[in-house]
């Protein structure tokens, strides 16, 4: 079975431009998470989605968003990026998402200037 | 919220020792799991633990669930170079809206191994 997979694995955007990223999860597994890494906060729950629908969000502003397709690929959007953005987002998938495990890609590294 | 302490931050070995890390929660966990993540790669599955007390074992590496439900450790045996890398313990407590796909991470413990 393939793993996770999530592209762009690197990206370099501007303060102010937006971000898209991608995920495509593990085939038969409905969940995606999402989480931030970073050197001074750690991994951090963004959100879940579970059938195209978000079923639980993290403490993040507005400016992350995200959805999911029928086929349980999943997107993230980073609008009005900061500084602050510069991470390493991974995204994760399990089956259902409650109590399972989860499986990592390899992550987009996000840099902002 | 719910936090996860694990120690220690980091561990220098020599190769062929055992190696202790733990991770402890100020709430209970249903579901503790532990991850390996090397540089530039996303985070490893190695244990997963459903049951308080439940002892699980992947080769060199064994896992605990703590009994409270508020702690889980991990023991590496006979530690190897390629050993090397950042774990991480990380917790899912199940109570509806709030927990769907969420995991709680620890700070990870660097470990070094040198042959």
């Amino acid at each position: 079975k393939a793993g996770v997979t999530q592209t762009p694995r690197y990206l370099i955007k501007t303060r102010g431009q937006q971000v898209t990223l991608s995920c495509s999860p593990i085939s038969g597994h409905r969940s995606v998470s999402w989480y931030q890494q970073t050197p001074g906060q750690g991994l951090q729950f963004l959100f879940e989605y579970f059938s195209e629908t978000q079923r639980n969000k993290g403490n993040f502003p507005g400016r992350f968003s995200g959805r999911q397709f029928s086929n349980s690929r999943s997107e993230m959007n980073v609008s009005t990026l900061e500084l602050g953005d510069s991470a390493l987002y991974l995204c994760a998938s399990s089956l259902e998402g409650q109590g399972g495990e989860q499986y990592f890609g390899p992550g987009t590294r996000l840099t902002v200037t | 919220g719910q936090q996860l302490n694990q120690s220690p931050q980091s561990m220098f070995i020599q190769e062929g020792e055992d190696v202790s890390m733990n991770c402890t929660s100020s709430s209970i966990f249903n579901t503790w799991l532990w991850y390996k993540q090397e540089p530039g790669e996303g985070p490893v599955l190695l244990i997963a633990l459903y049951k308080a007390g439940e002892l699980t074992s992947n080769g060199r590496l064994t896992a605990q669930f703590g009994i409270t439900r508020k702690d889980s450790f991990l023991n590496i045996s006979a530690s190897i170079p390629s050993d090397v890398g950042i774990y991480f313990c990380a917790g899912q407590l199940l109570a509806g809206g709030t927990s769907y796909g969420k995991l709680t991470f620890g700070q990870g413990t660097i470990l070094t191994v040198h042959p």
